[in-house]
């Protein structure tokens, strides 16, 4: 069973700031997902990676696979980044979820 | 090109009744997977269907199942419903499975159990 560990679990922060969401998972993965869940429910997937670095505007993802980590950066952080953000490796049994990160951006 | 839908939104049941919920995958995506999001659990897998076929299932009782149609659109079902079954039952499809492609989330049903 692949053990999650995501910290920090809250964070609260400035409008503007660099934010940084780690992940750490214990069995090797074919990927690993960051997911977006806003007040609601809706769910909405950020990056998928199996290596390397990928950025989609202000979202920046990493992952190490040999060091089972994963951080999901946030630069220039606005109020509507507000919403739990979600790690999930994925593996031959499916994908496993981290606890969240529940982010509020003050203004 | 239309998301990921499911269908009830909503659905309030009584303790010891079965329940089944609708997911319709995006159009051309093959794998639909099932995850329960609880306060105290969080998100948890439930199974994954791909052409028909259970792919993968998680660690849920036999009270849990499911099924994908020809069409790919797939439902799963509750039988003997209990107080803890009340949760988020969300679906997300994908070109051809979880660990390797992007999954796209439906808005989820919300299950209350009475």
């Amino acid at each position: 069973k692949n053990e999650v560990e995501q910290s920090p679990q809250n964070l609260t922060a400035q409008e503007g700031e660099f934010i940084t969401i780690n992940c750490s998972y214990s069995v090797g993965i074919s990927a690993l997902h960051w997911l977006q869940q806003h007040p609601g429910g809706g769910i909405v997937s950020l990056f998928m990676l199996s290596s390397g670095k990928k950025k989609h505007g202000r979202l920046i993802a990493t992952i190490n696979i040999q060091e089972k980590h994963s951080s999901l950066h946030i630069t220039a952080s606005h109020p509507r980044d507000s919403a739990v953000y979600i790690c999930a490796p994925g593996g031959a049994d499916g994908l496993t979820f981290g606890k969240g990160t529940h982010l509020i951006i003050q203004p | 090109k239309a998301g990921v839908t499911q269908t009830p939104r909503y659905l309030i049941k009584t303790r010891g009744q079965q329940v089944t919920l609708s997911c319709s995958p995006i159009s051309g995506h093959r794998s639909v997977s099932w995850y329960q999001q609880t306060p105290g659990q969080g998100l948890q897998f439930l199974f994954e269907y791909f052409s028909e076929t259970q792919r993968n299932k998680g660690n849920f009782p036999g009270r849990f199942s499911g099924r994908q149609f020809s069409n790919s659109r797939s439902e799963m079902n509750v039988s003997t419903l209990e107080l803890g079954d009340s949760a988020l039952y969300l679906c997300a499809s994908s070109w051809t499975g979880s660990q390797a492609y992007e999954q796209y989330f439906g808005p989820g049903t919300r299950l209350t159990v009475t």
